[in-house]
């Protein structure tokens, strides 16, 4: 089955800089990956998400990149601010029909004002 | 538009007992999620429902742990009885198709005594 790992585990930056979680996954099949960021004691967000079709997707400050040969995927933010710190999880699955989304630890980023 | 609800929000419990989550999803969304997710750990899925059918329990400890979704809205999670590492957060998530994004409630924490 599907393994995700995600690097790094916590992530300390100054706000306004940038901040780059990367996650590799071990099933060629997989299709779909999604980035959730869950605040403490909350329910995880979908923030943004990518299809095998597309190597790159950006939605304001935040982009994700895909690297298919590698298998591997990266979140990046730019201009951290303060409410960007979370626990950020990637996630990889396939997608026809039905996700079975497996996710990764999880990397906990703080962004000191 | 109303996102996934969840109840209780939080459940203490001895070992042995019997516990139940309820879930009620984003309307009209067909396909239902339950997580369960340990501290410091990503969502591991338990139990995936399309409608009122199972898609997918391949990880649900069937010896202990029972879901339903008799009409294909609402749904149940039952623990019976529970042990000590079911202690987590259960999370339930829904989707408009089984390929569309994923949207969380703010789960259940469970704690064992």
């Amino acid at each position: 089955g599907e393994n995700v790992e995600q690097h790094p585990s916590t992530l300390s930056v100054q706000e306004g800089d940038s901040a780059v979680i990367k996650c590799t996954y071990s099933d060629s099949a997989s299709n779909y990956f999604p980035w959730y960021k869950q605040e403490l004691g909350k329910r995880p967000q979908l923030i943004i998400d990518i299809r095998s079709n597309v190597g790159e997707k950006k939605d304001q400050r935040i982009a994700v990149t895909l690297n298919k040969t590698a298998k591997h995927f990266s979140l990046h933010i730019t201009e951290t601010q303060p409410e960007d710190s979370a626990v950020y999880f990637c996630a990889a699955t396939t997608n026809t029909g039905f996700q079975k989304l497996v996710f990764g630890t999880g990397t906990r980023l703080l962004v000191s004002p | 538009e109303a996102g996934v609800a969840q109840s209780p929000r939080y459940k203490i419990i001895e070992k042995r007992q019997s516990v139940a989550f309820w879930c009620n999803p984003i309307s009209g969304h067909a396909t239902l999620y339950w997580y369960q997710q340990i501290l410091g750990q990503g969502p591991k899925l338990l139990i995936q429902f399309q409608n009122n059918g199972v898609v997918d329990d391949s990880q649900l400890p069937k010896d202990r742990f029972s879901a339903e979704r008799l009409k294909g809205v609402d749904s149940t999670l039952k623990i019976q009885p529970a042990k000590l590492e079911d202690s987590a957060v259960y999370l339930c998530a829904s989707s408009l198709r089984g390929d569309q994004p994923q949207h969380f409630g703010d789960g259940t924490r469970l704690s064992i005594l």
